[in-house]
């Protein structure tokens, strides 16, 4: 079965560095998400992109953060200076056409920012 | 915020039928049901979907009311691999987002 793939699966960083989190959705989809799960947290929306743009993005999704499909395959979310609460689980997804068909998710990266 | 009321915990004998319950009184024409969950931290694992009648697939039966303000998700031979966090999310077709609840923590036990 078609999965999504994230990595690294844990990083760790310093508060104030850039820090880039990758995804390769399948390959046929053409709808890309990031969400974030702070520990012991909801599931948060963060940003949905179609068409090599940013169909819309929640508050969380500030200047700090990024999103861009750099080739045909990957989806990457870029943090440009991180802060102890970025520290989450994230979880990029896919679907081949938007919400309604249901999204396959990654198994997340683990952001532990000191 | 969600749009969905979930009870916050059940328990289930392994082999037994799960029925989890979501009320969403305040739901949509437009708008569908669908149940995802969550093991231990993986990442959300869709299930199922439904708009108005009751839909089953190889993992589960969706039963939604003829009102359409509550459903029920049906795993008919709960196994100890189906303990997970279930989410129940009201979104519009062609939305861009899913807003996640706290969800039902649903434990299957020996």
């Amino acid at each position: 079965e078609p999965e999504v793939t994230q990595t690294p699966s844990h990083q760790v960083t310093q508060m104030g560095q850039e820090v880039i989190l990758r995804c390769v959705p399948i390959s046929n989809h053409l709808y890309f998400y990031w969400y974030r799960q702070i520990l012991g947290q909801k599931v948060e929306f963060l940003v949905s992109f179609y068409n090599n743009e940013i169909s819309e993005k929640s508050e969380i999704f500030d200047d700090q953060f990024s999103v861009e499909r750099p080739d045909g395959s990957n989806f990457t979310l870029k943090i440009r200076s991180t802060k102890l609460e970025d520290s989450a689980m994230y979880f990029c997804a896919s679907s081949e056409a938007g919400t309604g068909y249901g999204y396959t998710f990654g198994s997340g990266t683990r952001l532990t920012v000191v | 915020d969600a749009k969905t009321t979930q009870p916050t915990s059940m328990d289930c004998a392994e082999g037994r039928a799960a029925n989890l319950p979501c009320n969403h009184s305040t739901i949509s024409g437009n708008e569908y049901v669908y149940w995802y969950r969550q093991i231990h931290s993986q990442g959300p694992q869709y299930i199922i979907h439904g708009l108005k009648n009751n839909e089953t697939n190889e993992m589960a039966s969706l039963i939604i009311t003829e009102d359409r303000k509550s459903s029920t998700l049906i795993l008919p031979h709960a196994t100890l691999r189906d303990t997970a966090v279930y989410y129940c999310i009201v979104v519009e077709w062609g939305a861009q987002k899913l807003v996640f609840g706290q969800g039902t923590r649903l434990t299957i036990n020996p």
